[in-house]
């Protein structure tokens, strides 16, 4: 069985540029969460989205947006890149009731994002 | 809200010693509680889990007991290998059940 995937796995952009980052979830799985992890730090939390409607969100700003596709994957937006959004961005999903996250979320690999 | 505190390292240790990574945490309830690990280059593999109160999870080898008591949730290992080498991370799901929020992370090295 296929894993959470995303891609790309690397990109490069530069500052003040706009980036999308994807997600496709475990088959069967509604609900889709978005982190930043910045190097030596732990994840950050920044959405999640249940049966396509956004249902958390962390403090993040406005050039930060996300969205969930009627086959469940996902797409996490940022505009305006900035130096510090530097990061590795993960994806998981999960299965749990209404997007619990009583039950055990599981991550892809991420997208490791360099802002020069 | 709830919250985490996880022991900062980096822990250094040789192959074969007992390791412990302390968790403590606060919370509304009696969530689920979480151990993630980080190998290097890697996205984050659920390592073990316990839903309430005196459960133990365990998986490869570590364990970690769900104390309410003293709110905490330690990882164990009695017999670490080189191969454990890794970012230790505990969590549990905020107040709304929406997210995940992790500790720092505890980088563990073993050597041979």
């Amino acid at each position: 069985d296929a894993g959470v995937t995303q891609s790309p796995t690397h990109l490069i952009k530069t500052r003040g540029q706009h980036v999308t980052l994807r997600c496709s979830p475990i088959s069967g799985h509604k609900s889709v969460s978005w982190y930043q992890q910045v190097l030596g730090q732990g994840p950050q939390f920044i959405f999640q989205y249940y049966e396509k409607e956004e249902r958390g969100r962390g403090n993040f700003p406005d050039r930060f947006s996300a969205r969930q596709f009627p086959n469940y994957s996902s797409e996490l937006n940022v505009n305006a890149l900035l130096l510090g959004d530097s990061a590795l961005y993960l994806c998981a999903s999960s299965l749990g009731p209404r997007g619990s996250m009583n039950t055990e979320a599981f991550f892809g690999q991420g997208t490791r994002l360099t802002v020069v | 809200g709830n919250s985490v505190t996880q022991m900062e390292g980096p822990v250094t240790l040789s192959e074969e010693a007992f390791l412990t990574i302390n968790c403590t945490y606060t919370a509304t309830g009696y969530p689920s509680l979480f151990w993630y690990v980080q190998y290097p280059g890697e996205g984050l593999q659920l390592l073990l889990k316990a839903t309430k109160a005196d459960d133990k999870g365990s998986n490869k080898g570590f364990e970690a007991t769900y104390r309410k008591e003293t709110t905490s949730f330690h990882l164990e290992k009695g017999s670490v290998q080189v191969s454990d080498s890794a970012v230790y991370f505990c969590a549990l799901p905020n107040q709304a059940g929406t997210a995940l929020i992790f500790g720092k992370g505890t980088t563990l090295s073993v050597s041979s």
